[in-house]
């Protein structure tokens, strides 16, 4: 079974730039989410979709971030404009189903510095 | 609303040595509680998930506990190895939450020669 793919795996930008990352989930998934984890803290939930629906976005700082779940498969999460405090690693994971009772297989992330 | 701790921050230990890594978390309307490795600048590895109705879950020479009623799950690495360095990070999933894991910041582990 393939992981959980993600893209690309660094990227370093200007603060007020604009950078957008990409995800595809394990075959079957239907539940996908993005996490945030600044270093040396715990990830942290940006978003929740479940299909190409938005379960949870509390957490989403929606001013400057946006994420979309086409055809309830890939996903993007972009940002615009980004802030220095933005540099952390983009992590998504999917889990078969929206319980997650199977648990949750994440991606190696996106490790965002903003200079 | 869900907090998860998680002591020591780093630990280091000789190799051979068994240890636990311990975590808490503030709400116990817990539906299952996941263990991750984490190697530098990696994704999360997934270790052990243990389900609210479950005491315990097992793999090599990983066990995990889970008590709800105080609070508390333990992951105990016996025989430790120099690849078992890397920061462990416990996550817990609440009842009514949509699946929202919630972490905690994780032990960085090191196994010294």
């Amino acid at each position: 079974e393939a992981g959980v793919a993600q893209s690309p795996r660094y990227k370093i930008i200007e603060k007020r730039q604009s950078v957008a990352f990409w995800c595809n989930p394990i075959s079957g998934h239907a539940t996908l989410y993005w996490y945030q984890q600044i270093l040396g803290q715990g990830p942290k939930l940006l978003i929740q979709f479940q299909n190409n629906g938005v379960v949870d976005d509390s957490q989403l700082p929606k001013d400057r971030f946006s994420a979309e779940r086409l055809k309830g498969v890939d996903s993007t999460l972009k940002i615009q404009p980004a802030k220095l405090e933005d540099s952390a690693v983009y992590l998504c994971a999917s889990s078969l189903e929206a319980a997650g009772s199977n648990g949750y297989t994440f991606g190696s992330g996106t490790r965002l510095t903003v200079v | 609303k869900q907090e998860v701790t998680q002591i020591p921050a780093a630990l280091s230990v000789p190799e051979g040595e068994n240890l636990v890594l311990n975590c808490s978390f503030t709400d116990s309307a817990i539906y299952n509680l996941q263990w991750f490795r984490q190697d530098p600048g990696k994704g999360l590895t997934s270790l052990l998930l243990i389900q609210s109705s479950q005491r315990e879950q097992t793999s090599g020479r990983l066990n995990a506990s889970l008590d709800k009623s105080s609070g508390r799950s333990t992951l105990y690495i016996a025989a430790s190895q120099p690849g078992d360095s890397a920061t462990y990070l416990c996550a817990g999933q609440n009842t009514g939450t949509a699946s929202k894991l919630t972490f905690g910041t994780g032990t960085r582990l090191q196994v010294t020669l």
